[in-house]
């Protein structure tokens, strides 16, 4: 069974750091792209970062460009993202979810909440 | 980036009708779209992918349509654990990927 587990969340003040992780298991973690999308309370979901199996192709949304770094350790079926300078406007349900051949989001964490606020 | 754009953004309707929801896309995605469902505390689950094909296990009822720009995602007989929030999403372009903005499906 496929499990997505997000961690790290909390309640930070504005400019400050943050860094989720998300285990996984019950696939093969090395075989995957894996992405970020966060949902802010009451709104759509938005994408916020992808990395593919070998980390050699990553994307982030233009909102989150030069603060967040995502990466990924295939050893410890683990995918990560830095959050530096975070902002208000960070404030959001973050989930991990893997992305699948067919190029979708098949399967999803709980997500973990990240709360900015001074 | 490309831009997709769902209508409406909300909907009221009945058991046993049929719902159509829309997603455009600011430029060509060829098939590349598909549509997830959200209910209240829970996490997106996949319905259609490739813009028409059913996902193992999501009832027949569900089914999508399109290419190019213009997609649609059509209910053909609504149930009531229907009722819930509709994304569309591209993956044309895999490191920048987008969802339309939502469409909330309530009970009339």
């Amino acid at each position: 069974e496929v499990q997505l587990v997000e961690s790290g969340g909390g309640l930070v003040q504005p400019g400050r750091s943050l860094r989720l992780s998300c285990a996984a298991s019950g696939f093969t973690f090395d075989d995957y792209a894996m992405h970020w999308v966060r949902q802010a309370p009451g709104k759509g979901l938005e994408w916020v970062s992808g990395i593919s199996w070998n980390s050699g192709s990553i994307g982030y949304a233009d909102s989150v460009k030069g603060r967040f770094t995502i990466s990924r350790d295939n050893a410890k079926n683990s995918l990560y993202l830095q959050m530096n300078s975070l902002r208000a406007e960070d404030t959001a349900l973050y989930y991990c979810a893997k992305f699948g051949w067919r190029r979708t989001f098949d399967y999803w964490g709980q997500g973990t909440l990240v709360t900015v606020s001074s | 980036d490309i831009q997709m754009t769902q209508s409406p953004s909300s909907l009221s309707a009945s058991v046993g009708d049929r719902v159509t929801i829309t997603c455009r896309a600011s430029q060509s995605i060829s098939s590349y779209l598909n549509w997830y469902q959200q209910k209240p505390g829970k996490a997106p689950k996949l319905l259609i992918y490739a813009a028409s094909s059913l996902q193992s296990g999501v009832p027949s009822r569900f089914s999508g349509s399109g290419s190019g720009t213009d997609f649609t995602l059509t209910i053909s007989s609504l149930q009531p654990e229907d009722f819930a929030t509709y994304y569309c999403q591209q993956s044309y372009s895999t490191q920048g990927i987008t969802f339309g903005q939502g469409t909330r499906l309530e009970i009339k």
